[in-house]
């Protein structure tokens, strides 16, 4: 399965919404997860099952979507929330992801 | 607190192997699939390899089956990752990473920090 995100670039100021869009060449059903990753760091799940938040993860960033059209949004951005965000399918084999969005400010 | 810890990096050359380890700590290993998860200079991030909690099942991608095995010992805690025949297209940083599950390979919410292979003459 192909994973597609929008935009490649996301320019937004601090205490702005960030909407991130991840969509499936076909149906994940709600198999989709998202990660953070910031410069020189190794990637942090943020969201599993499409709209579960990880342990520790602030309730500003949410998930939402099924089947092909996901959508990962940051309420209220804050400085550390800079990074680039990838989705991941895990519904169908091999587990996927998308080339990923970078947040920038 | 789950820690992942990898080693075994380097520069290589074609055609070569390379054997990276991770050990890990901060939970009862065997309970969990491991992977292999790799991210080529300045790209995006591709699974290469996992294994379940068990050793009985172990998956690959089609870039990678039949040059590099994954193993694990499950006394000692470690996930291996034999890498074999290396082309340049090999070149990244290597990350392990748990599984929420122990018998198939689903999502990653854990992460090392990651060992950097370079393939190169």
């Amino acid at each position: 399965i192909v994973m597609t995100q929008s935009p490649a670039t996301l320019s937004v100021s601090p205490g702005e919404r960030a909407i991130l869009s991840c969509r499936a060449s076909r149906s994940v059903s709600r198999r989709l997860v998202w990660y953070q990753q910031k410069p020189g760091q190794a990637p942090r799940l943020l969201i599993y099952d499409a709209s579960t938040r990880a342990t520790g993860v602030p309730a500003r960033f949410s998930g939402s979507g099924s089947e092909t059209a996901f959508s990962l949004t940051i309420s209220s951005l804050q400085s550390e929330d800079f990074a680039v965000y990838y989705c991941q399918q895990e519904n169908n084999w091999p587990p996927t992801f998308g080339q990923g969005t970078k947040v920038e400010i | 607190e789950v820690q992942l810890l990898e080693s075994g990096g380097g520069l290589v050359q074609p055609g070569g192997s390379l054997r990276l380890s991770c050990a890990a700590s901060g939970f009862t290993f065997s309970n969990y699939a491991m992977s292999w998860v790799r991210q080529a200079p300045g790209k995006g991030l591709e699974w290469v390899a996992g294994i379940s909690g068990g050793s009985d099942s172990t998956y690959y991608s089609d870039t990678v089956k039949g040059r590099f095995t994954i193993s694990r010992d499950n006394f000692k805690n470690i996930v291996f990752l034999q890498m074999n025949s290396l082309r340049a297209e090999d070149t990244a940083v290597y990350y392990c990473a748990k599984d929420p599950l122990r018998t198939v390979v689903t999502y990653f919410e854990s992460w090392g920090q990651g060992t950097l292979v370079t393939v190169s003459s």
